[in-house]
């Protein structure tokens, strides 16, 4: 079986642009959540979805949004690229929301912000 | 709000020595409680959770771990550790019943050092 999947592996974008980052859950999960684990912050809980559906989100500003297809695979956007935006940008997936599924953990996506 | 503490940043063990990486948490109530790892340039991988039931748990390549509420604690324990094991471990709690919402709060972690 596969496992949650994210691409690209890395991004390197320069201030004030905007990043697009991609996640496909395990097959027959439909909740995805992103992480942000920047250095110094640890992780850090960003976004949740849930049917297609943003469920919550974070301590994070608007200018990080996202969606949920109906596939369930998701993307991360960021808009208006700040230098601290540089981290390493982990989806899970979990086959519901209750909090004791377990979630499974992409590989990251490595954002670096110049 | 939920906090997750993880006193060590950094633990530097010889192999085949036994380990114990320390986590604290505070919460209103007892939440569910998980260790991750992460080896470099991966992603997290679950080591175990308690949920209810027995202090004592499980987890898999080992590694257990005991709940005391009484410390508000969830310390990590392996009996003989083997130079796979350096990496950066994660203290992770959510809350019972919760739903996702919150999605995991987790501790800063600590970094293992296995000495030859």
């Amino acid at each position: 079986e596969a496992g949650v999947t994210q691409s690209p592996t890395h991004l390197i974008k320069t201030r004030g642009q905007q990043a697009t980052l991609r996640c496909s859950p395990i097959s027959g999960h439909t909740s995805v959540y992103w992480y942000q684990q920047a250095l110094g912050l640890g992780l850090q809980f960003l976004l949740w979805y849930d049917e297609g559906e943003e469920r919550n989100r974070g301590n994070f500003p608007p200018r990080f949004s996202g969606r949920q297809f109906p596939n369930y695979s998701s993307e991360l956007n960021v808009n208006a690229l700040e230098l601290e935006d540089s981290a390493l940008y982990l989806c899970a997936s979990s086959l519901g929301e209750d909090a004791y599924n377990e979630q499974f953990f992409g590989p990251g996506t490595r954002l670096t912000v110049l | 709000a939920q906090s997750v503490t993880q006193p060590d940043i950094h633990i530097t063990v010889s192999e085949g020595a036994s380990l114990e990486l320390r986590c604290n948490y505070s919460y209103g109530a007892t939440p569910y409680l998980f260790w991750y790892v992460q080896s470099p340039g991966q992603g997290l991988q679950l080591l175990l959770k308690y949920f209810s039931g027995d202090t004592l748990v499980q987890g898999i390549k080992g590694f257990e771990a005991e709940f005391k509420r009484s410390q508000s604690s969830f310390n990590l324990r392996k009996p003989s550790v083997h130079w796979s094991d350096a990496a950066e471990y994660f203290c992770a709690v959510a809350p019972r019943g919760g739903g996702g919402a919150d999605g995991l709060t987790f501790g800063k972690g600590t970094h293992l050092i296995i000495q030859p």
